[in-house]
């Protein structure tokens, strides 16, 4: 079945620092890619997806590109922020009918000032 | 547009209590979706509705586990004879067609 890959975390940066998060997934088909930010006490906010190969996706200075041939997905951002600070989540949809998301076990990153 | 709002936000029951959750989607989003989290874990699927049809259940959903959307508009989750593995955060999303899911804040159950 699907199943998604998530770098451990957690994961502690200096304000401005360079963040990468590891994603690497197996599926079948064709699935489109996501990553989710998830605030303290807060649901699931879409940050970023792509639909294909070789897509990238943007948002708020992240960027992650779908890779087809190494199965990956990672989430890059060149300076992160202490208000980055939160849980991130990498997911695919699924390829049925009913495109349900299946997640990985999401990386924590905090990051201090 | 104001989201996808859950209610209860929290919920402590004792065991063997049932609880009904309840969601509002977006409003003209046809798909609906419940799932749930556990402590340092991703979401997983529990159950799907295209429209008031319930399509597709997790094999996580026990028998204990019923969802409903009687007009394919807000719907119901009900978990009867509650167990203390059953306490996580219950999510649902919402989306348009086979576009992206925009989940709710959650309701966090906690079972004693």
């Amino acid at each position: 079945g699907d199943s998604v890959t998530q770098m451990e975390g957690p994961v502690t940066l200096s304000e401005e620092a360079f963040l990468t998060i590891n994603c690497t997934y197996t599926a079948t088909g064709y699935p489109s890619l996501f990553w989710y930010v998830q605030y303290p006490g807060e649901g699931l906010q879409l940050l970023l997806k792509a639909t294909k190969a070789d897509d990238k996706g943007s948002n708020k200075g992240f960027e992650a590109t779908y890779r087809k041939e190494t199965t990956s997905f990672h989430l890059e951002k060149g300076s992160v922020q202490v208000s980055d600070s939160a849980v991130y989540f990498c997911a695919l949809s699924g390829s049925g009918s009913a495109r349900q998301l299946t997640f990985g076990s999401g990386t924590q990153l905090t990051v201090l000032p | 547009d104001t989201g996808v709002s859950q209610d209860p936000r929290h919920k402590i029951t004792k065991r063997g209590q049932n609880v009904t959750f309840r969601c509002d989607p977006i409003s003209e989003h046809n798909r609906l979706y419940w799932y749930r989290q556990t402590l340092g874990q991703g979401p997983e699927f529990l159950t799907y509705f295209q429209n008031e049809a319930q399509l597709e259940k997790s094999r996580l959903l026990s028998d204990r586990f019923s969802a409903e959307r009687p007009k394919g508009s807000f719907s119901t989750l009900e978990i009867q004879r509650t167990e203390q593995g059953d306490s996580a955060m219950y999510l649902c999303a919402s989306s348009e067609h086979q576009e992206t899911q925009y989940f709710g804040p959650g309701t966090r159950l906690l079972v004693l």
